[in-house]
């Protein structure tokens, strides 16, 4: 069973340019998750997608951060303009969005903000 | 509001010793689940293993094994005989059906040949 897809793998860019990170999860998996991982922490959730409406996205920068999951499947995720605070990890994530489901993380976009 | 505190952030040890991990949590949900994920150098999270609020039994999976303890809020993990292919980045991470996964700031394992 393939696994989460994530693209690109790693991404420099500069302060207050743009970028957009694109995932695919599981084949069936209803719910998709984005989580920011800085340097030294624990992922924090951006945005929960359950099929392709938004059930969480209280923690989304929404000046500068937008996401969308057309079709109920991908998704991507966008930031613009970006900040230096914005380096970081961006980690998909999919469920089959029972309670207490496992969730099975992509190898994440790593962005880098000079 | 729902909370994971790993207390260790960084522990090295030498192969083959045992070593545990901590996991404190704090939540006010009756129903809740407890995770345990790695992250190892390629970045990718995987899972190690559930448990649900009701579930207070002790689980041994090889050489990892988890005791969870709801009188003192902790759900540690422990290594036994460590490898060096156990280094990695371990996060333990708290869910409810009200709030999505939580994570703790993760421990970083090396394990010294």
């Amino acid at each position: 069973e393939a696994g989460v897809a994530q693209s690109p793998r790693y991404k420099i860019i500069e302060k207050r340019q743009s970028v957009a990170f694109w995932c695919n999860p599981i084949s069936g998996h209803a719910t998709l998750y984005w989580y920011q991982q800085i340097l030294g922490q624990g992922p924090k959730l951006l945005i929960q997608f359950q099929n392709n409406g938004v059930v969480d996205d209280s923690q989304l920068p929404k000046d500068r951060f937008s996401a969308e999951r057309l079709k109920g499947v991908d998704s991507t995720l966008k930031i613009q303009p970006a900040k230096l605070e914005d380096s970081a990890v961006y980690l998909c994530a999919s469920s089959l969005g029972l309670a207490g489901g496992e969730l099975f993380f992509g190898e994440g976009s790593r962005l880098t903000v000079l | 509001a729902q909370k994971v505190t790993q207390a260790q952030t960084e522990i090295s040890v030498v192969e083959k010793e045992d070593v545990t991990l901590d996991c404190v949590y704090e939540t006010r949900d009756t129903t809740y689940y407890l995770f345990w994920y790695k992250q190892p150098p390629s970045g990718e999270l995987v899972f190690l293993i559930r448990r649900n609020s009701f579930d207070e039994q002790n689980e041994i999976s090889g050489r990892y094994s988890w005791n969870f303890q709801k009188s003192t809020s902790s759900f540690n993990f422990t290594i036994t005989a460590s490898q060096v292919v156990d280094s990695a980045v371990y996060f333990c991470a708290h869910h409810s059906g009200n709030t999505p996964l939580v994570f703790g700031k993760g421990t970083r394992l090396s394990v010294i040949a």
